[in-house]
């Protein structure tokens, strides 16, 4: 069964520093992985996906994760971190069932930037 | 491109009563996806629509919970009757089947009184 673990609720930074937003999966099939980010009353908008090409990825607004294998972590970062990247972040795995792709989310972390 | 439709935006009523939210997905998506976003927490699957049939509804409550998915386009997502627990945000996301990756309305907020 699958299932993902972010850890810290929320995460505190000052801007220009960097950011780490932790995501562990379990998953019993090769997964995809993905970054979700959620602005206040939105819906969820894709950072960046992982789908077995590039362990290292690149997604939108300087954001970039690793696939870690041997640790099933798929952690996300930014070097230097803006008062506009301040949301609610969603780590997902996704794997493929017959009839379409299920996808779980983790619990989400909160990332505040302080000026 | 169009993104993904959902209506209303907000919904107040009181414990007992029903509610129906409504969603239109990305033209040419096939999958459709309702999900339960509690306040403080991640996005929880209620229904998975390929075109009109369920994929996967294990997690709706179906005793208060009904969903359809008329000819393969749109959907509704109805509560009847709602409880105070079910205050929350749903949201409706659609897939073309490219690697899981998936779109989002803005999604409908319901506060249960």
């Amino acid at each position: 069964a699958q299932s993902v673990t972010q850890l810290g609720s929320h995460v505190s930074v000052s801007e220009g520093a960097l950011v780490l937003l932790r995501c562990n999966y379990s998953s019993s099939v090769p997964p995809y992985l993905f970054w979700y980010v959620q602005y206040p009353n939105q819906g969820l908008q894709l950072l960046l996906k992982y789908t077995s090409a590039a362990t290292l990825v690149k997604g939108i607004n300087g954001f970039e994760a690793e696939f870690k294998k041997s640790e099933t972590s798929f952690h996300l970062t930014k070097p230097s971190a803006h008062m506009s990247d301040a949301a609610e972040y969603f780590c997902a795995v996704s794997d493929q069932r017959g009839g379409g792709f299920k996808t779980i989310f983790g619990a989400g972390t909160r990332l505040f930037v302080k000026a | 491109e169009a993104g993904v439709a959902q209506s209303p935006r907000y919904k107040i009523i009181e414990k007992r009563q029903s509610v129906a939210f409504w969603c239109n997905p990305i033209s040419g998506h096939a999958t459709l996806y309702w999900y339960q976003q509690i306040l403080g927490q991640g996005p929880k699957l209620l229904i998975q629509f390929q075109n009109n049939g369920v994929v996967d509804d294990s997690q709706l409550p179906k005793d208060r919970f009904s969903a359809e998915r008329l000819k393969g386009v749109d959907s509704t997502l109805k509560i009847q009757p709602a409880k105070l627990e079910d205050s929350a945000v749903y949201l409706c996301a659609s897939s073309q089947g490219r690697e899981g990756e998936l779109f989002f309305g803005e999604g409908s907020r319901l506060t249960v009184l």
